[in-house]
Formats: structure tokens, C-alpha cells, sequence
């Protein structure tokens, strides 16, 4: 089991340009979230999804969309990248048996817009 | 928004102390469940454990213990021997009921030096 992917790992991007971070978990999970961290905060919570098809916003979520075509894939973009966009994102899954809750982090994909 | 506070930023310990790290939440839930998660200098966060609210007793897993007081709302987490090792930034987290998402503090970075 590879757990939790993200691609790519590090991304330079000029502003105004656009990217998608994927991110694939094969732990058949129904959750899947996307985080951001920032220096000296905790991560904060941008986009989640409760299932296939489903998202939602979380606390930070304006310049981002997400998108949940397959169970096993939560795709982030950001459509016209900006200086503050520049962090480290994380993604996560969980599952609602076992250890229901428990989140599961991908590495992270540290991103910097010039 | 119900807070996650980690008030030490930064601890430095000499290896094979004993060191807490403290962590105090906010919570309007009966029911909630807190989490520890550890980021190592590599960036990968690392579950380390999860704790239902309605389960009071500590929990010892090797030289980690866990310390929950429902009383003061706060989950402590204890090293004890460190090692340099265990150098890394702790996350405490909450979990939020309605979005199934974590609401994390805002770290305390542990330097255990030689």
C-alpha cells in the first residue's frame, strides 16, 4: 500500500499562472482533505470531500477548487496562482471504519508563485 | 471557530530529559476526539494518536505518554528519556464533528540536542 501520494512534490509557478496538485490514496477511504501550512500556523483546512462527487469548502478556500471524479483521487487547482498561494499543501484521507477519523497525510507538495 | 492552543512554541531539551508538550482545546461537543501527529525535519506528518473524549484513561506507548483531562480541556503529550530523535514539530489536533476535518494548533517545535 503507497497510503497517500501527492504529485507533484515541488512546484514553482509566476503569477496568474495555473496548476493541479493531485493527490491518490488506495486505502479505499471515503474522506479526503485538501490542507495548507503556513510558517509558524498549523495546517488549515482549504477543500474537503465526504465521497465520489462530493466537495466542500473549508476555512481558507477562496483562489482554490477541487474536484472528486473517483473515489480514489482529490484533484486541488488554482486557477491564477498567487504570492500568498505560496505554502506547503497537504493532503489527507480517512475512513469511516477501523480507525474511523484518523487522517492519513500524504508528503506534501511545497509550492512557491513568483 | 473552537481554538486549538499549543502555547510553547519552541522547547529545547538535552537528550534523555523528560519533556510535555501541552495542548488546550476548545471544544462545544459532548462528544470530540483529539489527535498528535509529528512532523519530522523531512516535512511528513506522522500520526502518533487519537483519543475519544468519553476515554479519560492515559495512554503510555513506549517513551510517549498521553495526558487527558476533560476537566481543564487539555491533552498533554510526554516524552520521556528523549532522544534527538524526537526533534520534529507536534501538532495537536481536534477533530471537527460536522466536517469530519481537523483543526490543528499551531505547533510546538522540540529540539533535543546531544
Amino acid at each position: 500500500n503507497a497510503g497517500v501520494t501527492q504529485t507533484p512534490k515541488f512546484r514553482v509557478l509566476k503569477t496568474g499562472q495555473s496548476m493541479t496538485l493531485l493527490c491518490a490514496q488506495d486505502m479505499n477511504h471515503e474522506y479526503m482533505y485538501w490542507y495548507r501550512q503556513d510558517p509558524g500556523m498549523g495546517l488549515r483546512l482549504i477543500h474537503y470531500s465526504v465521497g465520489e462527487g462530493t466537495t466542500a469548502k473549508g476555512e481558507v478556500p477562496d483562489g482554490y477548487n477541487v474536484s472528486r471524479l473517483k473515489k480514489q483521487n482529490f484533484l486541488l487547482g488554482l486557477e491564477s496562482a498567487a504570492p500568498s498561494q505560496t505554502s506547503v499543501y497537504f493532503c489527507a484521507s480517512a475512513g469511516t471504519s477501523g480507525d474511523t477519523d484518523t487522517q492519513y497525510f500524504g508528503p506534501g507538495t511545497r509550492l512557491t508563485v513568483l | 471557530a473552537q481554538k486549538v492552543t499549543q502555547a510553547q512554541t519552541e522547547i529545547s531539551v538535552v537528550e534523555k530529559e523528560d519533556v510535555t508538550l501541552d495542548c488546550v482545546y476548545e471544544t462545544r461537543d459532548t462528544t470530540y476526539y483529539l489527535f498528535w501527529y509529528k512532523q519530522p525535519p523531512s516535512g511528513e506528518l506522522v500520526f502518533l494518536i487519537r483519543r475519544n473524549s468519553f476515554d479519560e484513561q492515559n495512554e503510555i506507548s513506549g517513551r510517549y505518554s498521553w495526558n487527558f483531562q476533560k476537566s481543564t480541556s487539555s491533552f498533554n503529550f510526554t516524552i520521556t528519556a528523549s532522544q534527538v530523535v524526537d526533534s520534529a514539530v507536534y501538532f495537536c489536533a481536534r477533530l471537527d464533528t460536522g466536517r469530519r476535518a481537523l483543526t490543528f494548533g499551531s505547533g510546538t517545535r522540540l529540539q533535543v540536542q546531544p
